[in-house]
């Protein structure tokens, strides 16, 4: 079956430009997160969601950073005002739960370039 | 607060090493432990993972142990090849609803 998958693969922003970065879970999936990873870094918790319920946004670095679950399946990642550190990949994961031994599985990631 | 240390790479190893990646955590509970890994090009994907104490996860011949009283699950594989050349990251899932802290990755690279 058809795997989590996340649009666009490469996004080139001019600093100051608001970027939306699209996630599809995998189907019948609850729960959903997203990651900042930096060059060479793991990848840094952003926030995860419930269906369509925002549980926890304490990783998001700034009020610039929004995200957005609306019908419990795809998911948006709006970052306003791109500034340059805000450069990295962006992951999406989704889970059939949020209790801990569930799986997440991991799209291939939006890379960001702030230029 | 809950943490992870992983072993800094990169590593290099000729074909059929030994293989043994460190991972340790420091939690006030018991946390589920995974081992992902992340292929050149690829997204991260689960490799192999451990639930409770003394419980081993295995998969493509790597292996780790879950030891509660090291609070560690190193990652290791007798005779690694050049196709396990990738970033292994080392993720404890806290049961407080922290989610996956991830490692800072180990980069492994297989000669032949």
């Amino acid at each position: 079956g058809a795997g989590v998958s996340q649009s666009p693969r490469y996004k080139v922003a001019k600093r100051g430009q608001d970027v939306a970065l699209r996630c599809d879970p995998i189907s019948g999936h609850v729960s959903l997160f997203w990651y900042q990873q930096a060059l060479g870094q793991g990848p840094e918790f952003l926030t995860y969601f419930q269906n369509e319920a925002q549980l926890d946004k304490s990783g998001l670095p700034s009020d610039r950073f929004f995200a957005e679950r609306p019908e419990g399946s795809v998911s948006t990642l709006k970052i306003q005002r791109t500034q340059q550190e805000d450069s990295a990949v962006y992951l999406c994961a989704s889970s059939l739960d949020v209790i801990g031994s569930y799986e997440q599985y991991f799209g291939p990631g939006t890379r960001l370039t702030v230029t | 607060g809950d943490s992870v240390t992983q072993m800094e790479g990169p590593v290099t190893l000729s074909e059929e090493a030994f293989l043994t990646i460190n991972c340790t955590y420091t939690a006030t509970g018991y946390p589920s432990l995974f081992w992902y890994v992340q292929y050149p090009g690829e997204g991260l994907q689960l490799l192999l993972k451990a639930t409770k104490a003394d419980d081993k996860g295995s998969n493509k011949g790597f292996e780790a142990t879950y030891r509660k009283e090291t609070t560690s699950f190193h990652l290791e594989k007798g005779s690694v090849q050049v196709s396990d050349s990738a970033v292994y990251f080392c993720a404890p899932s806290f049961q407080d609803g922290q989610n996956f802290v991830f490692g800072p990755g180990t980069r492994l690279s297989v000669l032949p």
